[in-house]
């Protein structure tokens, strides 16, 4: 059964101020590893898919890394709009619907000015 | 990508009655999902929902407590039958557009 856990559950940090949210996972096979971002009262929204380890994928102050063992988001100089919870999903290659996204329990980021 | 809408946005029922859940999509689409978000946990798959097919349950999952509705490629329905409270959760549909992208969800408590 494929596995995700998130760390830390709760990051606060000052702006501007780097960090690193950390995603470890299982899988039997790996089709993808996902980032999503979500804000209180809405949907996630659709950050990064990373397929093999070694990958990056860039987007603004984030950056997603993957090895084939965890994945890290990687934040820099964040700034207060950034705050959100931020998910995790593996997509795995046993059991289950061949799109089944398993996700972690998020880690919940927030930025003070 | 595609704009998804959900109606209602969040609705108090109460128990041992049942709740239609809707989906709309801007788009043709032809796989769309069903997940789960309790409170303090995962978000979980519920279901794939295939039009012009039956659904797919995921384990736990069954289809008379979760009967869902596919009846054209830009929407579908997710009903949760005879409530508890247990069943208070937000419940999201997605899509598949090469990603998955998720609806803004549906707030149920049940009382």
């Amino acid at each position: 059964e494929d596995q995700v856990t998130q760390s830390p559950e709760a990051l606060r940090l000052q702006e501007g101020e780097s960090s690193s949210l950390n995603c470890s996972y299982t899988v039997s096979g790996l089709r993808g590893l996902f980032w999503y971002r979500q804000d209180p009262g809405k949907g996630p929204e659709f950050l990064f898919t990373l397929y093999s380890a070694g990958e990056e994928k860039e987007k603004e102050r984030l950056k997603a890394t993957l090895t084939k063992k965890e994945s890290f988001l990687h934040i820099t100089a964040p700034k207060p709009e950034d705050s959100a919870t931020y998910l995790c999903a593996v997509q795995g290659t046993s059991g289950g619907s061949n799109y089944k996204l398993t996700f972690g329990k998020g880690t919940l980021l927030t930025v003070n000015p | 990508s595609a704009v998804i809408s959900q109606k209602p946005s969040r609705d108090i029922c109460q128990r041992g009655t049942s709740l239609t859940i809707q989906c709309q999509v801007d788009s043709q689409v032809t796989m769309m999902f069903w997940y789960r978000q309790q409170p303090g946990q995962s978000l979980t798959l519920i279901a794939t929902a295939n039009q012009g097919s039956e659904a797919t349950y995921e384990s736990g999952f069954v289809i008379d407590k979760f009967p869902i509705s596919r009846p054209n490629l830009t929407f579908s329905t997710l009903t949760v039958s005879n409530m508890s409270p247990e069943d208070s959760s937000i419940y999201l549909c997605s899509l598949l557009q090469h990603e998955q992208f998720f609806g803004p969800g549906t707030r149920l408590t049940v009382l």
